[in-house]
């Protein structure tokens, strides 16, 4: 019940394109999800988040789509650049006071040029 | 820079031995977390710290321990290593008590066990 499931593993998109990462998860407690961007050799960076109650956010070329009822958030990135080759982590947490965070596996994204 | 610093940034030991892992948080950030990133189990959240107290436990073994001290510097002991402790350790910082909001990670110490 403390899973969250990330997918694809790897994915190539051309330049220009929509990236697309989805996650799901069980625990309905959950109450938090920001998704996270890892270059290599360095530590994880926040990108955006998302509280259940709303369905969509977006910071620029980053949406967060949340869907509350079948326990899924997915990540877009429109027009794809190369610098945005990274892999990326969902995660999720709850706001209790012994609050701890899960994450998914991570998804390998290249743009390629 | 996420302002997060960690020491020493590659560390080679033998099974068996111990390490001390050190993390400096953020200039007023009052919450220090420590992850375990393994190609096999991905980011595993191990332990948080808050204002010297212990906050929240996640997936950390026993023979791996942590403190933070008064001036928030937190270290994270490894001992009786196995091959299998080989990993990246994160450590990250926020100003809050909880998960849920912004940690700011560290650049990470690698630790391989020979």
């Amino acid at each position: 019940q403390q899973q969250v499931k990330q997918s694809p593993q790897s994915l190539i998109v051309q330049k220009g394109g929509i990236s697309i990462i989805n996650c799901a998860y069980e625990n309905t407690a959950f109450d938090y999800f920001p998704w996270y961007q890892q270059f290599p050799g360095k530590g994880p960076a926040l990108l955006i988040a998302i509280r259940p109650d709303v369905s969509e956010k977006k910071e620029g070329r980053f949406t967060i789509s949340f869907n509350k009822s079948a326990k899924q958030f997915s990540l877009h990135i429109m027009d794809s650049q190369p610098g945005d080759s990274a892999t990326y982590f969902c995660a999720a947490s709850m706001s209790s006071s012994a609050s701890k965070i899960i994450f998914g596996s991570g998804t390998r994204l290249s743009i390629r040029p | 820079d996420s302002g997060v610093t960690q020491t020493p940034k590659h560390l080679i030991t033998a099974t068996g031995q111990r390490v001390t892992l050190r993390c400096s948080p953020r200039s007023g950030d009052l919450s220090v977390y420590w992850y375990q990133q393994s190609l096999d189990q991905g980011l595993q959240f191990l332990i948080q710290y808050y204002n010297g107290e212990e906050r929240a436990k996640g997936n950390i073994l026993e023979r791996f321990s942590a403190q933070q001290f008064p001036d928030l510097h937190s270290e994270l002991n490894l001992s009786s290593l196995e091959l299998g402790d080989s990993a990246l350790y994160f450590c990250a910082s926020s100003a809050l008590g909880t998960v849920n909001n912004e940690q700011f990670f560290g650049p990470g110490t690698r630790l391989t066990v020979l």
